[in-house]
């Protein structure tokens, strides 16, 4: 089984729609992101979580909100979506010890497509 | 100007060639990373390295920190390497910034 898995893996949906995306892990890692991906463009930070109790911005949190209702997961929201927020989007999660690279993993993505 | 700059966008090459992918920043790192986009979509890491070079496979990566300037190269390039790779720096923490990716096209 995969360690971080998103669902859906695929969404479309009309302008206004609520969308939640979530993330799952069993890596046991403290820190979550979630990611954007539009085509020509390196990924974007959304937002991330170091643990449960703590929740930053990135630096494309405009239109989106998150909630982190365990250390396993991370829910990404679209509150009114709009159709530029049409993309690949990536949940991600690395560790938090001492001395680790901090590598991160990412889950297999979302496509989203707002009509 | 982006803070990671890679080159070339696109890339192709036959079986077998010796494939380099380049990768300049212009901020502070604390590590680079180089990650590899399937044709589906995943995404995984293929090295974290803050000095020197690193090798695993037919897969090398270097990184020159005075001139902040990194390297992805495949020898005996397959097919199978075909896919977009990634160049993400660590600034600060945790915060990593993105290139554009390059994508890559191997043809038998």
């Amino acid at each position: 089984d995969a360690d971080v898995t998103q669902t859906p893996r695929n969404r479309i949906t009309k302008t206004g729609k609520r969308i939640m995306l979530e993330c799952s892990q069993t890596k046991g890692h403290d820190r979550m992101y979630w990611y954007r991906q539009d085509p020509g463009l390196g990924l974007r930070l959304i937002y991330y979580s170091f643990d449960v109790k703590d929740i930053n911005k990135g630096e494309i949190s405009d239109g989106y909100s998150v909630s982190r209702q365990a250390q396993a997961k991370f829910s990404l929201s679209l509150e009114s979506a709009i159709p530029n927020q049409t993309a690949l989007y990536f949940c991600a999660t690395s560790d938090s010890g001492q001395g680790v690279y901090n590598e991160q993993f990412f889950g297999p993505g979302t496509r989203l497509t707002v009509l | 100007k982006n803070e990671v700059e890679q080159s070339p966008q696109n890339l192709t090459a036959q079986e077998g060639e010796f494939i380099t992918i380049n990768c300049s920043y212009s901020v502070g790192i604390s590590a680079l990373h180089w990650l590899q986009q399937h044709p589906g979509g995943g995404i995984v890491s293929l090295f974290m390295l803050s000095s020197g070079k690193k090798k695993h496979g037919r897969l090398i990566a270097t990184i020159n920190i005075q001139e902040k300037h990194s390297s992805l190269h495949i020898t005996a390039s397959h097919p199978r390497d075909s896919a977009v790779y990634i160049c993400a720096v660590r600034i600060g923490a945790q915060k990593l910034v993105f290139g554009q990716g390059t994508r890559l096209t191997i043809n038998p």
